[in-house]
């Protein structure tokens, strides 16, 4: 079974602050992604990475970066938290794309409180 | 680009009856893929079905199941003998099938959450 995992499930941070999300896969998986969640929104792509040292934005990418050094481990980086960045963060992997038949895998997602 | 609209933020059904929940997608490809993700609350998001457009047999998965109409570009979610264990939000999404890199992101829809009631 894949599993994704991510650094913690519930953070509360202060404005101004840098935070940082952590995601790891262990199915060595080439494509890792970053979703926001919010109410009457659904999931929103933040940035995602096909490969080592490799991102794209996806559609809502100001106010994040990313960063990805090892093809298990995908971070995502809050530069300067704001408030309207309080929100469900979900990570999730992607197999080779010959794996047609495969599809996202999700972590258990980190709740973002900035205070 | 392709958008996702499920039009019913929250629906509701008695236990054992069924349910169906509705999807529309827009996109100018031939060819994706089409998926029912579940998420229950506090817990991990689960694929639930998956379906490919080049394929006109609707997908099903025990007490899962699609209608999927691809001319109307529609692709309905029904649910059988609803459980408790069955509530939770449901997130329509596409992938298109390419293979190239960053056409593997979903597209979701805003979600409808079910309840069912005992």
């Amino acid at each position: 079974d894949v599993k994704v995992t991510q650094s913690s499930r519930y953070l509360v941070k202060r404005t101004g602050e840098k935070v940082f999300l952590e995601c790891v896969q262990d199915m060595d998986h080439e494509n890792m992604f970053w979703y926001r969640q919010d109410p009457g929104l659904g999931l929103r792509l933040i940035y995602f990475s096909y490969d080592v040292k490799m991102k794209e934005k996806g559609d809502i990418p100001e106010g994040y970066s990313v960063s990805r050094e090892k093809k298990e481990r995908f971070s995502l980086i809050l530069e300067s938290a704001s408030t309207n960045q309080t929100s469900m963060y979900l990570c999730a992997s992607f197999g080779p794309p010959w794996a047609a038949q495969e599809t996202q895998y999700f972590g258990p997602g980190t709740r973002l409180l900035v205070l | 680009a392709q958008t996702v609209t499920q039009s019913q933020p929250e629906m509701s059904v008695q236990e054992a009856e069924t349910v169906t929940l509705s999807c529309t997608y827009d996109t100018s490809e031939s060819d994706y893929y089409l998926f029912w993700y579940k998420q229950p609350p506090s817990r991990q998001m689960i694929l639930v079905i998956r379906q490919e457009a080049y394929k006109q047999q609707n997908a099903t998965e025990n007490r899962f199941s699609v209608n999927f109409q691809k001319a109307a570009k529609s692709f309905s979610l029904k649910i059988s003998d609803s459980q408790l264990g069955d509530a939770a939000m449901y997130f329509c999404a596409y992938r298109s099938a390419l293979t190239q890199g960053g056409s593997e992101k979903l597209v979701f829809g805003k979600g409808t959450k079910l309840t069912v009631n005992p």
